[in-house]
């Protein structure tokens, strides 16, 4: 169970378009998503919090306006890059977060690689 | 605030070898700790937890130790194999908002060769 998906796994974009990924918890209910970004050879560095039904919590130097977050559902949660740069070129992965045994855990899905040319 | 230190890779061993990545804390109240790992183009998965001092997670052959008095967790494998080749973090929790913010490691690779 806890499975987690991310939709596309990898995308392929021009400078100045955007582009949405989709993160899905597939088996359970989702109260809390997050968005990480991940460098290569990094750590995955927190972009945004986000409780289903309000609005995201952003960390300190993430661009809200350009990171849209969406968690409209219990079991979906949006990420859109506006004006997509090639310095957004980067793994997105999603966690999900939902009570489980009583305690709060997150699973990931597996990440989506963003290029843009 | 809350932070993960461990060690710095890349860890190359030769099959079979016993592995230790070390991992320390710091951290405000009791957070449960985690391993994940990372295989390469994929996202993390859960290799193992312990929620309270004194508590031994343990999956696949990996062990750690919730040490509060060392704030360690460090992990452990007697015998590795090429397949355990991946990326590992080490990683906290502390409650925010209904949900748990983790707070990673910069990560560890661990290249098993044969």
């Amino acid at each position: 169970g806890a499975v987690v998906s991310q939709h596309p796994s990898w995308v392929i974009c021009k400078s100045g378009t955007s582009v949405k990924i989709e993160c899905r918890s597939l088996d359970f209910q989702a109260t809390t998503m997050f968005w990480y970004r991940q460098f290569p050879k990094q750590s995955l560095m927190l972009m945004a919090t986000s409780n289903e039904g309000s609005k995201a919590t952003y960390e300190q130097g993430v661009e809200k306006d350009k990171f849209l977050i969406n968690h409209a559902s219990l079991t979906l949660s949006t990420l859109t890059v506006t004006s997509a740069h090639p310095e957004d070129s980067s793994f997105y992965i999603c966690s999900a977060s939902g009570l489980t045994s009583g305690k709060n855990e997150q699973y990931f899905g597996p990440g989506t690689r963003l290029t843009v040319t | 605030g809350n932070s993960v230190t461990q060690m710095e890779g890349p860890v190359t061993l030769s099959e079979e070898a016993f592995l230790t990545i070390n991992c320390t804390y710091t951290a405000t109240g009791y957070p449960s700790l985690f391993w994940y790992v990372q295989y390469p183009g994929e996202g993390l998965q859960l290799l193992l937890k312990a929620t309270k001092a004194d508590d031994k997670g343990s999956n696949k052959g990996f062990e750690a130790t919730y040490r509060k008095e060392t704030t360690s967790f460090h992990l452990e494998k007697g015998s590795v194999q090429v397949s355990d080749s991946a990326v590992y973090f080490c990683a906290l929790s502390g409650i925010t908002g209904g949900g748990n913010k983790l707070t990673f490691g910069t990560g560890t690779q661990l290249k098993v060769e044969l």
